[in-house]
């Protein structure tokens, strides 16, 4: 069975920056997992950040950014306001897309 | 910007189908992939599996046996059976769009808002 890692919880203060990972248990991320991080505040449906490791929705703003590092997916919070506080999940595609694995969730505290 | 929207019953009896639509609306169906996705409640995310355009599907595997994911274009809808289902099949279930594309790869864009399914006698 698949599984996909990431930190249950880090904590930010306000303009700071914070970077959250995704590790598969298969090995190391690659782009051809194409991942995809959202985010869901409390009471609402996910929100689409990022998809393809690197690129932004239009809707997505510019402190959200993505990449690989160190063999895992990231998501790197830049200047973080206090609204970004929220869970995040990542979700990585294995088998050309034919299987979707999430994460775990981080959920990231502004204090 | 496409617009998703589950409807179903909002609570099923255990060992019976649960059975969700999802209206699309803004776009059409006949193109990309469409999913399921569910999430118990204070839990994480799990992904259900997609129907393509074509009709092709792809399921999680710890529920291939007791899913179906179909697809009606002349209504613009796609729709989850999940059959068998106990008090662990209590989520909120969310439709969502696959877009993909050469140069854009994979990814999850637009999302219903949710239903939650509650399996109780």
């Amino acid at each position: 069975q698949t599984v996909v890692t990431q930190e249950p919880s880090l904590t930010v203060s306000p303009g700071g920056t914070v970077t959250l990972t995704c590790a598969s248990s298969t090995g190391a991320v690659t782009s051809g997992y194409y991942p995809n991080w959202f985010q869901q505040k409390p009471g609402q449906a996910p929100t689409a950040l990022i998809y393809s490791t690197t690129n932004r929705h239009s809707w997505t703003p510019a402190r959200f950014s993505g990449s690989l590092l160190g063999g895992k997916a990231a998501l790197t919070l830049s200047g973080v306001q206090p609204e970004d506080e929220a869970d995040y999940y990542c979700l990585l595609y294995y088998g050309d897309a034919h299987l979707g694995v999430f994460g775990g969730g981080t959920k990231v505290t502004v204090l | 910007q496409v617009q998703l929207q589950e409807s179903g019953p909002g609570l099923v009896n255990p060992s019976e189908t649960l059975s969700l639509t999802c209206t699309v609306s803004g776009g059409s169906i006949s193109s990309y992939y469409w999913s399921w996705i569910r999430q118990p409640p204070g839990k994480g995310l799990e992904w259900i599996g997609y129907i393509y355009y074509s009709g092709s599907t792809n399921y999680n595997p710890s529920l291939e046996s007791r899913v179906t994911i179909s697809l009606d274009t002349s209504k613009n809808q796609f729709s989850l059976k999940l059959r068998s289902v106990t008090a662990a099949d209590t989520a909120v279930y969310y439709c969502a769009r696959l877009k993909n594309g050469y140069s854009y790869g994979y990814g999850l864009d637009s999302w219903g808002q949710g239903t939650l399914v509650t399996v109780s006698s």
